[in-house]
């Protein structure tokens, strides 16, 4: 079964970093570009950031841009989400999302989501 | 950034209805356009790609069409376990961008 898990969320500190993870299964992960979305509570969703599957090419939302890292090891199937300097606007439901195959830019797998909350 | 405006914000429909929401983008992003279907308390679920393919394993009751800025979900005879709310999503150009949602209620 092609399978997402993102785990890593929490309660945190304004200014206090996390670390998000997920865990991909059931399909040859070093082929995808993947993604992490997030959305507040009650709230539309925000693409945050992206990464090919090499790591060749790495995107951010200006929201997060110069606070938030993506990397990922293939190796060990997984993505993952550094989360630095957070504010309490970070707070939200952050999902990871893997783009379609060659040529396929939506986001066809959706893991659960994972809940951070930035609060004192 | 494209701004992608969907409408209405809700709509509260009889089974077997037909629904249709739209999305309009700020620019032009020819195909570029995918939905998604979120229930409650569940992550988003891809329902059509490139403004009119629908997803693997998709009802039929689901189609999309539309190019350039206007675009266009519609589903056919709705059912109950299609209450949700659907985002459309632009990935023409950075930063990737989604609608605010359209919440499809059961009457």
């Amino acid at each position: 079964e092609v399978q997402l898990v993102e785990s890593g969320g929490g309660l945190v500190k304004p200014g206090g970093s996390l670390r998000l993870s997920c865990a991909a299964s059931g399909f040859t992960f070093s082929s995808y570009s993947m993604n992490w979305v997030r959305q507040a509570p009650g709230k539309g969703l925000e693409w945050v950031s992206s990464i090919s599957s090499s790591s060749s090419y790495i995107y951010y939302a200006d929201s997060v841009k110069g606070r938030f890292t993506i990397s990922r090891d293939n190796a060990k199937n997984s993505l993952y989400l550094q989360m630095n300097s957070l504010r309490a606007e970070d707070t939200a439901v952050y999902y990871c999302a893997r783009r379609g195959g060659t040529g396929t830019n939506a986001f066809d797998i959706w893991g659960q989501g994972t809940m951070v909350t930035v609060s004192s | 950034e494209i701004v992608l405006t969907q409408s209405p914000d809700f709509q509260s429909v009889t089974p077997k209805e037909k629904v249709t929401i739209t999305c309009r983008a700020s620019q032009s992003i020819g195909s570029s356009l995918h939905w998604y279907q979120q229930k409650p308390d569940q992550s988003p679920k891809l329902l059509i790609k490139y403004a009119s393919q629908s997803f693997s394993g998709v009802p039929s009751r689901f189609s999309g069409s539309g190019s350039g800025t206007d675009f266009t979900l519609t589903i056919n005879s709705l059912e109950a376990e299609d209450a949700a709310t659907y985002y459309c999503h632009q990935s023409s150009s950075l930063p990737q961008t989604f609608g605010q949602g359209t919440k499809v209620e059961i009457k």
